[in-house]
């Protein structure tokens, strides 16, 4: 079943501007992972954040999580044309780290 | 991270026929899974392919309907079985465990999906 929520639905900004979408869960979790895809193919794993862990960086992502308020958010900074797709956020309960619950996921549509 | 490859790439098929999607990682992995994303939804859990064992299958999918095979750790199957255009979906594998020297990685990669039609 799903667990994640992203908000919001859909999302449409110029190049060069940023994204920013959250990711709100129900329970406890080990992880949180964050994955593009494009056009309805495979997914690419973007990052992976530990429930200890509160923020992490990679390239122009900026990953929070606030387990607090069981929420998640994914920054792109100064977007591109290429980062148009959809986004998912999926979480791994404390029981079974492998089993992932993905939420609905963002569309992101980046104007040139 | 992993390479992960499927086949078929696409397929289109009659309704009551069954297909044989194929999974294959390049590197020994701990957990293969199999995935359902229908038209514009997310992505659904079916089962874990368990090696050597009957996989574990998620509340609504049943192994008559998604029999899965995992010979070793590197190779699995899901069939999707007498189906009907409900079943137009992309399927997807996914793995996690990877074995990385003396460790095993917790992060969960997939593979670029099977795109089902049934007509």
């Amino acid at each position: 079943s799903q667990q994640g929520e992203e908000d919001p639905q859909a999302l449409s900004i110029q190049e060069g501007e940023n994204a920013t979408m959250n990711c709100s869960y129900k329970t406890s979790i080990n992880n949180l992972q964050w994955y593009r895809q494009n056009s309805g193919r495979g997914l690419v794993h973007l990052i992976l954040i530990r429930s200890n862990e509160r923020e992490k960086h990679s390239g122009r992502l900026r990953v929070t999580l606030d387990t607090s308020k069981k929420s998640s958010s994914l920054l792109i900074t100064a977007s591109r044309a290429a980062d148009t797709a959809s986004y998912f956020c999926a979480t791994a309960p404390p029981s079974n780290d492998y089993k992932l619950s993905f939420g609905a996921g963002t569309t992101v549509t980046v104007r040139a | 991270s992993a390479v992960i490859s499927q086949k078929p790439s696409r397929d289109i098929c009659q309704r009551g026929t069954s297909l044989t999607i194929q999974c294959q990682v390049d590197s020994q992995v701990t957990m293969m899974f199999w995935y359902r994303q229908q038209p514009g939804q997310s992505l659904t859990l079916i089962a874990t392919a368990n090696q050597g064992s009957e996989a574990t299958y998620e509340s609504g999918f049943v192994i008559d309907k998604f029999p899965i095979s995992r010979p070793n750790l590197t190779f699995s199957t899901l069939t999707v079985s007498n189906m009907s255009p409900e079943d137009s979906s992309i399927y997807l594998c996914s793995v996690d465990g990877i074995r990385q020297g003396e460790d095993w990685g917790d992060t969960q990669y997939f593979g670029p999906g099977t795109r089902l039609t049934v007509l």
